[in-house]
């Protein structure tokens, strides 16, 4: 059975950082792309970041690009998520998800989320 | 950036059938996907490339994509189906990932 589990998530004030990590078990995670996704209270779901299986393609939202790094250890089947300069708008729940990507098609590449995590709590506040 | 575009909210009375839409450019190059979630809880995927069900969805849940738009239908909709549910695509180069701002089913 896929799991994937976050943590770290907290109170932490402007300007501040934190990290996040997802636990990842019943899968090869080290053949499949990773992803964060985080929901602010009462909004929409917002895609932060994506990691190749490798590491090798790294994106990152325009939203948070320069701020978050992304990062992945495939020997302890683990993803993370350093956020620094935090904002008060970066308060959400963030979601770990795997990425399935299917094979292409004249050039269309499917790519979805196929699992997710419960969530983590991340409030920026003073 | 690149949007996409949901109403937000859609009602029906059990039984009858909802379709939630959602609009982009670059839908034409692009396979759309459909999210429900649930108070609570994380979502779950119930559409992808743009018409076919996961196992385990319920087959009054389908997908239909015409031009720059995509269509999730659910046939029959039951009380358990109220929910938020998002559309997902990718921009034309399919490298950033983007959801539509979700849309509110309620069943009446």
């Amino acid at each position: 059975e896929v799991q994937l589990v976050e943590s770290g998530g907290g109170l932490v004030k402007p300007g501040g950082s934190l990290r996040l990590s997802c636990a990842a078990s019943g899968f090869t995670f080290s053949s499949y792309s990773m992803n964060w996704v985080r929901q602010a209270p009462g909004k929409g779901l917002e895609w932060v970041s994506s990691i190749s299986s490798s590491s090798s393609y790294i994106y990152y939202a325009d939203s948070v690009k320069g701020r978050f790094t992304i990062s992945r250890d495939n020997a302890k089947n683990s993803l993370y998520l350093q956020m620094n300069s935090l904002r008060a708008e970066d308060t959400a729940v963030y979601y770990c998800a795997r990425g399935y990507e299917g094979y292409c098609t004249n050039g269309v590449c499917p790519y979805y989320f196929d699992y997710w995590g419960q969530g983590t709590l991340v409030t920026v506040s003073s | 950036s690149y949007e996409l575009t949901q109403p937000p909210s859609v009602s029906v009375s059990p039984g009858q059938t909802a379709r939630i839409t959602c609009s982009g450019d670059a839908l034409p190059k692009q396979y759309a996907y459909w999210y429900q979630q649930k108070p609570g809880q994380a979502p779950v995927l119930v559409i992808y490339k743009d018409s076919e069900r996961p196992s385990g969805i319920p087959e009054r849940f389908s997908g239909s994509s015409s031009g720059t738009t995509v269509t999730l239908t659910i046939s029959g909709v039951q009380a358990e189906d109220e929910a938020d549910y998002y559309c997902q695509s990718a921009d034309s180069s399919g490298t950033y990932k983007v959801f539509g701002g979700g849309t509110k089913l309620t069943v009446l």
